[in-house]
């Protein structure tokens, strides 16, 4: 069975402190996508990671692609209470196809 | 670039009767869209692969009689919810995928969803 699991499922965190998040998989996909979505809204793309050892940083958040692992991680800087989100990992569900499998999502709650 | 709009945003209808949404790719030509289905406090579940001329291809576990689509143009593809029933409400987001960069691979872009209620 195809599974993309995140870790953890909810996080509530003080403001200012750093976290990561995890997102392992069992697709044979190179690629991983990281969304944010908003109570009520949809998917806001925060990272495109397309190859083994990719490495993104936007702001407060920086994300990871071990491929070889299944791994990737989404690693927050500082938290502020503007991060407060749900945040999916996505992947491919097989190389070479376009179709995503959605993690389990992260539920993050950030703390004045 | 690359904006997908959905339409309407939500919409309430009563049990039985039927609810059209349209999913359109505003600024790009997309040959394929997904249509999707989010529960409260869940994940996306992929519902069926919109293809543009030909038919879709719908998950293990989705009623293709229930959930009818049809990808009419390069731009636009509707998901029809027939007979509606109240365990079909839920939060419906469509996605457009556009190849993107030199590598060529294709990303999806998402659509605001819509929210359907049926009572």
């Amino acid at each position: 069975e195809l599974k993309v699991e995140q870790n953890p499922l909810f996080l509530s965190m003080q403001e200012g402190k750093n976290y990561t998040i995890y997102c392992n998989y069992s697709t044979t996909s190179d690629r991983l996508y990281w969304y944010r979505q908003d109570p009520g809204k949809s998917l806001e793309s925060l990272f495109v990671l397309l190859s083994n050892g990719a490495v993104k940083q936007e702001g407060r958040l920086m994300a990871s692609l071990d491929t070889k692992a299944r791994l990737s991680t989404l690693h927050i800087t500082a938290a502020v209470h503007d991060l407060s989100a749900t945040y999916f990992c996505a992947v491919d569900r097989a190389l070479g196809t376009y179709k995503y499998i959605f993690g389990t999502g992260t539920r993050l709650k950030v703390l004045a | 670039g690359a904006v997908v709009s959905q339409h309407p945003s939500w919409v309430i209808c009563k049990s039985g009767t039927s609810v059209k949404i349209e999913c359109r790719s505003l600024d790009f030509q997309a040959t394929t869209m997904f249509w999707y289905r989010q529960f409260p406090k869940q994940s996306l579940m992929l519902m069926a692969t919109s293809n543009e001329g030909s038919k879709a291809t719908y998950e293990q576990g989705v009623e293709k009689d229930k959930f009818l689509i049809n990808h009419a143009s390069l731009t636009l593809s509707t998901l029809t919810v027939t007979s509606a029933h109240p365990e079909d409400s839920s939060f419906y987001i469509c996605s457009a995928s556009r190849p993107r960069g030199a590598s060529g691979y294709y990303e999806q872009y998402f659509g605001p969803g819509t929210r359907l209620t049926v009572t």
